[in-house]
């Protein structure tokens, strides 16, 4: 498709589970972003990745959390042991860069992880 | 303090109605500013980038007052459909842009 596609869009898991979720951002965007939704709150920073390169990661609450982009297009966010706090809706973003016509930020519909 | 912070509100307002939303943001150095809106339990979508000299699309307006670090949203004739929460956006400088939210502010359009 043409937008950003992140899987899954509903995740139920148990406490302690780890969890994975996958984003695929527009083709051909150089800049992704995963930011933490919480109920009633803006969007949160977690990481940041130019092509594979992982510039930002300074808003990882913690070493539980862990992304990765490889091959510079798809990204996994991975959350280990997680816990209640982690429910939240995980919404990836990605944009071109490089231009001012690159600077907008298309989201993806979000993964809504609730930890039980 | 907040890198960008917003009223979370909620404002309430008659259809018709004039609404304005403010934003400031604390790094002088930014360079983008964005309002997205954000529909319940859906992702942001961008409503308008906001330039320097102020900028318009139909009822909407957003303003840039760099000297004092705020950006506004005036939306005029409010309908029903603009209820919704909408998020100041703030993009850094450098080789590396990062991107700010502030919480949103909430917005209901009561008929």
């Amino acid at each position: 498709g043409a937008g950003v596609s992140q899987s899954p869009r509903y995740k139920v898991a148990k406490r302690g589970q780890d969890v994975a979720l996958r984003c695929d951002p527009i083709s051909g965007h150089v800049s992704l972003f995963w930011y933490q939704q919480a109920l009633g709150q803006g969007p949160e920073f977690l990481t940041y990745f130019q092509n594979e390169a992982q510039l930002d990661k300074s808003g990882l609450p913690s070493d539980r959390f862990f992304a990765e982009r490889p091959e510079g297009s798809v990204s996994t966010l991975k959350i280990q042991r997680t816990q209640q706090e982690d429910s939240a809706v995980y919404l990836c973003a990605s944009s071109l860069a490089g231009s001012p016509r690159g600077n907008t930020i298309y989201f993806g519909e979000g993964s809504w992880l609730t930890v039980v | 303090r907040k890198e960008v912070e917003q009223d979370p509100g909620p404002f309430n307002v008659p259809e018709g109605a004039t609404v304005a939303f403010n934003c400031t943001y604390s790094n002088s150095a930014s360079q983008s500013f964005f309002w997205y809106r954000q529909d319940c339990r859906k992702e942001p979508k961008l409503l308008m980038s906001v330039y320097s000299s102020g900028n318009e699309d139909g009822r909407f307006t957003a303003q840039l007052n760099r000297a004092s670090q705020y950006i506004s949203l005036l939306i005029r004739d409010s309908k029903l459909s603009d209820s919704a929460t909408y998020l100041c956006v703030v993009k850094g400088t450098g080789g590396y842009q990062k991107v700010t939210f502030g919480i949103g502010t909430k917005l209901q359009v009561i008929p």
